[in-house]
């Protein structure tokens, strides 16, 4: 029973260039969450996909970055022009049933993608 | 807006002690989950053990246990006859929606 995938394990890009990060949710769970943790602090949300659906974005930064959930295949969490404050370590979570106001499934976590920006 | 506050950077405890980690967090709403997470130096986050809200009796998953005081807000985790194995990034999270809300972290080290 694979959990949460995530690849790849560890990105280096420069500044400027382009970062895909793919996350692969638990069989069975349609919801993914992305976060983003910065070094020696917590996670900080960025956004919650369902299939082809972006619910919630409200910790994405406005400019650069950008997460489809396709009908087929894996999440994508995108940067554009990364800069050197985007290293951080970029964590999926899946969910079996939606996060909503009257209910909160729990979410399991990949391994996560470390990107550091040269 | 709610926050979570985990006031212990850093904590010990000696091979087969109990080590408890403090968390308070800050909400309007009356439901709610609670959460903490282990971050072992793999990075991988693991999930220790879940509370709801809306019901009164502590958590327990093993050696685990929390204690839930909703009027208090605060929801710590005991870790009972602890292993070298147990050391690691603990995270408090609260949801009532889709997203968790973390707090920064407590770094456990155990001592044999």
């Amino acid at each position: 029973n694979a959990g949460v995938m995530q690849n790849p394990r560890h990105l280096v890009r420069r500044r400027g260039q382009e970062a895909r990060l793919r996350c692969s949710p638990m069989k069975g769970h349609s919801h993914v969450y992305w976060y983003r943790q910065l070094p020696e602090e917590g996670l900080k949300f960025m956004v919650y996909l369902q299939k082809e659906n972006i619910i919630d974005e409200s910790g994405m930064p406005k400019e650069r970055f950008s997460a489809e959930f396709p009908k087929e295949g894996p999440s994508i969490l995108r940067i554009q022009q990364v800069v050197r404050g985007d290293s951080a370590a970029y964590f999926c979570a899946s969910s079996l049933l939606p996060g909503t106001a009257t209910s909160t499934d729990t979410q399991y976590f990949g391994p996560g993608t470390r990107l550091t920006v040269l | 807006a709610q926050t979570v506050t985990q006031s212990q950077p850093e904590m010990s405890v000696q091979e087969a002690e109990t080590v408890t980690l403090s968390c308070t967090y800050d909400t309007s709403e009356s439901d709610y989950y609670l959460f903490w997470y282990k971050q072992p130096p793999s990075r991988q986050m693991i999930l220790v053990i879940r509370q709801e809200a809306y019901k009164q009796q502590n958590a327990t998953e093993n050696r685990f246990s929390v204690n839930f005081q909703k009027a208090a807000k605060s929801f710590s985790l005991k870790i009972s006859d602890s292993q070298l194995g147990d050391a690691a990034m603990y995270f408090c999270a609260y949801a009532n929606t889709d997203k968790l809300i973390f707090g920064t972290g407590t770094r456990l080290q155990v001592f044999p």
